[in-house]
């Protein structure tokens, strides 16, 4: 079993929709959750991040972290057809730091104008 | 700031040789770090680096060698491709000191025949 697991979609919605994105995993030491962005051909860049559990919004994006269920989600609201990328999850343990991060597979969205 | 560079962008290595996989950042990083993303899989940890001459195996080292001696460069070296070592390979960096916001180059294809 994957420490994180993803389902890899693909995930398709018309424009304007709330799109909701989730992982879960196994590892009770992870203390950091990140969502990345991903477009095609290119290098995953920092969408959000949270630390322990709780919300985080910033903009359209909220990102939710439930430890006691070992589960967090990514909420995109007015979801617009250049957010069409994929989405991964990814965690470390407090004491690793950013630098060994534990991806999700990630979620391949489309956003259909 | 280029951020982070890696070349080449794509290569076809024939089983058996070798290459190295450059990268390069230019924000005075601490912590720097090689992934391989594939299919369904997500990005895994091969090597990552605290700090000039100080390297640590990741998820999925075996058959890749890295070193760093400086702050700036990271070069991650195929000894003996093959074709399990077809993947896209990404390097990251990041400032350390606990948690920073981990930067992604534009990803090397490499293809070994």
């Amino acid at each position: 079993q994957k420490e994180v697991e993803q389902d890899p979609g693909p995930l398709s919605v018309p424009e304007g929709a709330i799109v909701s994105l989730n992982c879960t995993y196994s590892n009770s030491a992870f203390q950091y959750f990140m969502w990345y962005r991903q477009y095609s051909r290119k290098g995953p860049e920092l969408l959000m991040y949270t630390y322990s559990s709780g919300n985080k919004e910033d903009g359209r994006f909220t990102a939710q972290v439930d430890k006691s269920s070992k589960y967090i989600s990514l909420f995109i609201r007015d979801s617009q057809p250049s957010d069409s990328a994929t989405y991964l999850c990814a965690m470390s343990a407090a004491r690793e730091g950013a630098q060994k991060l534990v991806f999700g597979q990630g979620t391949r969205l489309t956003i259909n104008p | 700031n280029a951020g982070v560079t890696q070349t080449p962008k794509f290569q076809v290595l024939k089983t058996g040789q070798s290459m190295t996989l450059q990268c390069a950042q230019d924000m005075n990083h601490e912590y720097m770090s090689w992934y391989r993303q594939d299919p369904g899989m997500g990005l895994r940890l091969i090597h990552y680096s605290v700090g000039a001459g100080i390297t640590d195996q990741g998820e999925v080292p075996n058959g890749y060698n890295v070193s760093r001696s400086t702050t700036e460069d990271f070069p991650l070296r195929l000894l003996s491709a093959a074709p399990s070592q077809t993947s896209v390979y990404f390097c990251a960096s990041n400032p350390g000191g606990g948690w920073g916001t981990q930067y992604f180059g534009p990803g090397t294809r490499l293809l070994v025949l």
